[in-house]
């Protein structure tokens, strides 16, 4: 089984600060890796598909990046509708297995 | 316009099963291009992957899940279930199903539904 690691678990910043996410696997899920993003009572909505295609209708401050075993998502500049939780999840077979999430808080 | 609707039971018993249908509307379930999954997430915690099915293809499951859930498809009501036997209290939860693009990730979900296991 793939394990996720995300980190950090909790991140502080501010409105317009830049901020990175980052999800390490076990072992190489090569580019099979996508971000979501979850706001308590609603559905997680996916942001960024095959480590760095960014959705429809995502906005272009959300990128992501890394193959192999290390992936990150960076916010750009952050707007007050960032402030969630975000997951990873890895899709490499047939066992899609979730990072343990980044509760992303205003500072 | 492709939607995914939870439905089940809200309370259930501790050793009961679990019996959660996901009716989908806007887009047929009898494709190769998708995978059908279950997701829950306990209070407090983070998301966690159930398992999927795939049309006219196998089932996979978490790992720790494997010896108690069943995941089918009924595609004359364009619906999957999850059935997870023998619950306990940490089965509490949000459980969510969804549409899992190949290639892409779960690109449509339902609102989710919340699952309590308590006598």
């Amino acid at each position: 089984d793939i394990q996720m690691t995300q980190s950090p678990s909790t991140l502080s910043a501010s409105v317009g600060d830049r901020v990175t996410i980052t999800c390490r696997a076990s072992q190489s899920i090569s580019g099979w890796l996508a971000w979501y993003q979850h706001k308590s009572g609603k559905a997680p909505k996916l942001l960024i598909s095959k480590a760095s295609s960014l959705e429809s209708g995502v906005p272009s401050r959300f990128s992501g990046s890394g193959s192999g075993t290390e992936f990150t998502l960076t916010i750009s500049s952050l707007q007050p509708d960032d402030f969630a939780t975000y997951y990873c999840q890895e899709y490499d077979g047939y066992l899609h297995s979730f990072g343990q999430g980044t509760k992303l808080e205003i500072k | 316009q492709m939607q995914l609707q939870e439905s089940g039971p809200g309370l259930v018993k501790p050793s009961e099963t679990l019996s959660l249908t996901c009716t989908v509307s806007g887009d047929s379930i009898s494709s190769s291009s998708y995978y059908w999954a279950w997701i829950r997430q306990p209070p407090g915690k983070g998301l966690e992957w159930i398992g999927f099915i795939k049309y006219r293809g196998n089932d996979y499951y978490d790992p720790s899940l494997e010896s108690r859930v069943t995941i089918s498809m009924d595609t004359s009501k364009n619906q999957f279930s999850l059935n997870l036997r023998s619950l306990t209290a940490a089965d509490t939860a949000v459980y969510y199903c969804a549409r899992h693009l190949i290639y892409y990730g779960l690109h449509y979900w339902g609102q989710g539904t919340l699952v309590t296991v308590s006598s």
